[in-house]
């Protein structure tokens, strides 16, 4: 089993341009969940999903898209990238009491 | 908002010795603490996890401490070693939560000196 995949694993922006983070799981769970990471602020939920079709927003959405239009995926779009930006991002997936994550995007917006 | 407040920052522990980390929640709306455990370019995983039920659950070398009524919750590494070198962070998950929404502290880094 892969668990969670993300790709990709670097990359680098330059303002106002845009991508998409993937993000897929052979899990088959139900939920799942884009985080990010910043030094000394622990991890930050951007959005959620409850199954595929159904998508909601976590406590930092601005700036940021979602799908899910299978169990497996759930791509994170980023429109108008900005140096705010500039952050690890960590998909996970899971079933009650524990999240299994991805090794991480570093994004780097300049 | 509710928070969860994690600390020290960083903490450097000699091999053998006990590493103690806490956390505190601000209100009563969490049922469930788990603790992640991250090593460097990998993700968090799954260390230990508490309900409110217990006030203390052990596997192994670590144990989670619960207190209600102080709305604290700490993780102890007994007789740490240099492979427990990481990155933890304390979690919260809201009452009702079936969404399994975590909300993370902001980690502490442990050193482990052999």
């Amino acid at each position: 089993n892969a668990g969670v995949t993300q790709t990709p694993k670097f990359r680098i922006l330059k303002i106002g341009q845009s991508m998409t983070l993937q993000c897929t799981q052979d899990m088959n769970h139900n939920y799942m969940y884009w985080y990010r990471q910043d030094p000394g602020m622990g991890l930050k939920l951007i959005y959620y999903s409850v199954g595929a079709g159904i998508t909601d927003k976590g406590e930092v959405p601005n700036g940021y898209n979602v799908s899910r239009s299978t169990t497996e995926d759930f791509p994170l779009r980023l429109e108008l990238a900005a140096p705010s930006q500039t952050s690890v991002y960590f998909c996970a997936s899971g079933v009650t009491g524990e999240l299994f994550f991805g090794e991480g995007s570093r994004l780097t917006v300049l | 908002q509710q928070q969860v407040k994690q600390s020290p920052q960083s903490l450097i522990v000699q091999k053998g010795g006990i590493s103690i980390i806490n956390c505190a929640y601000e209100n009563t709306a969490f049922d469930y603490f788990p603790w992640y455990q991250q090593f460097p370019g990998k993700g968090p995983a799954l260390l230990i996890a508490i309900r409110p039920d217990v006030s203390e659950k052990k596997e192994g070398r670590f144990t989670i401490s619960f207190n209600k009524s102080a709305k604290q919750f700490s993780l102890h590494i007994m007789d740490s070693q240099p492979g427990d070198s990481a990155t933890y962070f304390c979690a919260a998950s809201p009452r009702g939560g079936a969404t399994n929404k975590l909300i993370f502290g902001t980690g502490t880094l442990l050193a482990v000196q052999p």
